[in-house]
């Protein structure tokens, strides 16, 4: 049972475009939504969070939007730079620093 | 920022070896450390939690005696693939709690295992 379900599963964007990653999760258990940044052979890297009790968040060129009665949240990347070509991960999670769920990965190729 | 280390980064083993992956907490204590496997292309998906001191818990479909835990201290898991085969081979990925300070999750860097 895929509990966080990831969309597209990849994206080619122009530098300084916007892409935009979308999840949708079932378990209304779920209060933390965190996404990650992965290079290849590296581990996952936390770039942003939101928790349920807000509808956006940003940080710099990353910004969340939340959802709550749909169950589904995005990340957008503004600007987008070809540094940002990375898998980008969506998950949840009881509470923060508790097990992860993550959804499938999409991967982002940002073009010059 | 708070860091996971993982040792070693990437073995290469035989059939029917064992091998052994640590996961240590360099600045930080982690009570609770989860490990995670990920085959290329695809996504992260949780193995066990590690608890210090205790039984690790075993995801649904995750062989325990395949894949033993042992988190000794605050700031060490260990994962060991027994009797290996090739289709173990994958990048393991752990990450630890700071279960003093923050209660926030970080990553290690990962281990590359490749069985022949």
């Amino acid at each position: 049972q895929q509990q966080v379900k990831q969309s597209p599963q990849s994206l080619i964007v122009q530098k300084g475009g916007i892409s935009i990653i979308n999840c949708a999760y079932e378990n209304t258990a779920f209060d933390y939504f965190p996404w990650y940044q992965q290079f290849p052979g590296k581990g996952p890297a936390l770039l942003i969070a939101i928790r349920p009790d807000v509808s956006e968040k940003k940080e710099g060129r990353f910004t969340i939007s939340f959802n709550k009665s749909a169950k589904q949240f995005s990340l957008h990347i503004m600007d987008s730079q070809p540094g940002d070509s990375a898998t980008y991960f969506c998950a949840a999670s009881r509470g923060a620093g508790n097990k992860l769920t993550f959804g499938g990965g999409t991967r982002v190729l940002v073009k010059p | 920022g708070a860091v996971v280390s993982q040792h070693p980064s990437w073995v290469i083993c035989k059939s029917g070896t064992s091998v052994k992956i640590e996961c240590r907490s360099l600045d930080f204590q982690a009570t609770t450390m989860f490990w995670y496997r990920q085959f290329p292309k695809q996504s992260l998906m949780l193995m066990a939690t590690s608890n210090e001191g205790s039984k690790a818990t075993y995801e649904q479909g995750v062989e325990k005696d395949k894949f033993l835990i042992n988190h000794a201290s605050l700031t060490l898991s260990t994962l060991t693939v027994t009797s290996a085969h090739p289709e173990d081979s994958s990048f393991y990925i752990c990450s630890a709690k700071d279960t003093v300070n923050t209660g926030e999750l970080f990553f290690g860097e990962g281990s590359r295992l490749t069985v022949l």
